[in-house]
C-alpha cells in the first residue's frame, strides 16, 4: 500500500519558468510534510517542509503548499534554474501520533530544467 | 554545523558473506538515527530507528540488524547476505521527531 503517491515519474521545464511537483498521500495521520532534492550517488538534501495546521511555508524560491482535505501537497519552484535538475522525493511523517517518526516516501520525480 | 558520514560509498559482496555498514554523526548529542534502504526502482523505505544508545527498534523483519554501541554511532550488520539484500542503504539523523531527518550520502551494496 503506498502511503505517499508521486504520480508523474519525470517533468521538463524551461528554465525561468515555474516547476510544481506534486505529491498525494493516503493516510489521514500524517501531520508533518517535507521535500527533498537528491542527485545521483548522493543522499537525499532536505528542501522544505510543513506542519499540517499551516497551508503554505515558503523559502526562497521554494514554497510547498498542502490541501489537507484533498491531501495533497505541492513544492513550487520559482525561477526553475539548470542546477534544480534533479530527483525530488515528497514524505510525510505521523509526529502527532506518538509513532517513531519514520519518514514514508513517495517514488520521486525527476525535474529537468532546459536552459 | 552537524554532519553525518556513512562509508563505505560502494560494497560489493557475495551471498552469505558478513555486512557492516558505519554510519557516524558530528555537531549533536543525542540525535534519533535511521537507517532506510531504497531497492531498485522503489522509494525509500525504513529499516531502523533509535533513540539512544541500545534503544533501537526495527520496522521490517529482514536479514539484517543494527546497534548503536556510542551515542553518534549507527551501525548496519548482517551475518549472511542475500541477493535480496541489494540496494541503496542511507543513515540519518534528527534532532527531535518534529524536525527534519538529514541523510548521509548513502552506500551502494550488490550482492553477487
Amino acid at each position: 500500500d503506498q502511503q505517499v503517491k508521486q504520480n508523474s515519474p519525470s517533468l521538463s521545464v524551461q528554465e525561468g519558468r515555474i516547476s510544481i511537483l506534486n505529491c498525494d498521500y493516503t493516510n489521514s495521520m500524517f501531520d508533518y510534510f517535507l521535500w527533498y532534492k537528491k542527485y545521483p550517488a548522493e543522499g537525499p538534501t532536505f528542501l522544505i517542509s510543513i506542519s499540517s495546521i499551516k497551508d503554505k511555508n515558503e523559502d526562497g524560491r521554494f514554497t510547498v503548499f498542502l490541501n489537507k482535505s484533498a491531501k495533497h501537497l505541492s513544492l513550487h519552484i520559482v525561477p526553475s534554474q539548470p542546477g534544480d535538475s534533479a530527483v525530488y522525493f515528497c514524505a510525510a511523517s505521523a509526529i502527532g501520533t506518538g509513532a517513531n517518526s519514520k519518514l514514508t516516501f513517495g517514488k520521486g520525480i525527476t525535474l529537468s530544467v532546459r536552459p | 554545523s552537524q554532519t553525518i558520514h556513512q562509508w563505505p560509498a560502494t560494497l560489493v559482496q557475495p551471498v552469505g558473506s558478513p555486512l557492516s555498514l558505519e554510519c557516524t554523526v558530528e555537531g549533536t548529542s543525542n540525535p534519533n538515527l535511521y537507517w532506510y534502504r531504497q531497492a531498485a526502482g522503489r522509494g525509500l523505505q525504513l529499516l531502523f530507528y533509535s533513540i539512544g544508545i541500545d534503544q533501537i527498534s526495527s520496522e521490517v523483519p529482514q536479514n539484517l540488524s543494527a546497534s548503536r554501541p556510542q551515542d553518534r554511532q549507527f551501525i548496519l550488520s548482517s551475518k549472511k547476505l542475500l541477493l535480496s539484500d541489494s540496494g541503496f542503504y542511507l543513515c540519518a539523523w534528527s534532532v527531535r521527531r518534529d524536525q527534519p531527518q538529514h541523510f548521509g550520502d548513502g552506500t551502494r551494496l550488490s550482492i553477487l
